[in-house]
């Protein structure tokens, strides 16, 4: 079966704080993808990024990063110089390929999702 | 251009009562998929369409739950003698082709309440 677990529930941090988010994921399959989404309080989940399992390279994206490593099951987000406007809830997700059932078809796996609160 | 879009955004459906919820989806996109938020919890798949056909529904809770896509384009998530536990967050996304490896564009959601 696959999981995911986002151990922190809640973190606060203040403006300008770096902060990083917890992903560890379990599955059995070799082929398989990672996605964080944020759920802004309007409730609308906004994709940030995918990996897939057979790529371990880091990304940075601006202020975002992420460190994904096999030998852990994690796949983490880090946010430097923190600001108020990233105050939402992220989720981690899990999708796997399920060949032969009608193809790959994607559906995701997520977390419980931690809450993160950027204070001014 | 246009996102996913939900219809409604909130609903309060008196126990016993039917709902239809309605998602359209990103246009051109093959893949559509609801997921059922509950509070403080992230998204549990439901069901999964490509175009027209309803490749898996393993996800719905029970056989109250219906959910089509006639044409391909639009869909609708219709419970029946809604209960209590239905109340949720009910999200659709949409992804331009078939595979786990494409990224979902997800709606605003409808928020049911079952009084």
């Amino acid at each position: 079966a696959q999981k995911v677990t986002q151990a922190q529930t809640e973190i606060s941090v203040v403006e300008k704080e770096d902060v990083t988010l917890d992903c560890v994921y379990e599955t059995r399959d070799t082929t398989y993808y990672l996605f964080w989404y944020k759920q802004p309080p309007s409730g609308e989940l906004v994709f940030l990024i995918r990996r897939n399992s057979f790529d371990e390279q880091n990304e940075i994206s601006g202020r975002y990063s992420w460190n994904f490593q096999k030998s852990t099951s994690s796949f983490n987000f880090t946010i430097t110089a923190s600001q108020v406007v990233d105050s939402a809830v992220y989720f981690c997700a899990l999708s796997v390929s399920k060949l032969g059932h009608g193809g790959s078809q994607g559906n995701l796996i997520f977390g419980k999702g931690t809450k993160l609160s950027v204070k001014p | 251009g246009a996102g996913v879009s939900q219809s409604p955004r909130y609903k309060v459906a008196k126990r016993g009562q039917d709902v239809a919820l309605r998602c359209d989806p990103i246009s051109g996109h093959v893949s559509l998929f609801w997921y059922q938020q509950a509070l403080g919890q992230g998204p549990e798949f439901l069901t999964y369409f490509q175009n027209e056909a309803q490749l898996d529904k393993s996800g719905l809770p029970s056989d109250r739950f219906f959910a089509e896509r006639p044409e391909g384009s639009v869909s609708t998530l219709k419970i029946q003698r809604t209960q209590q536990e239905d109340s949720a967050v009910y999200l659709c996304a949409s992804s331009f082709r078939q595979g786990d490896r494409y990224e979902q564009y997800f709606g605003p959601g409808t928020r049911l309440t079952v009084t």
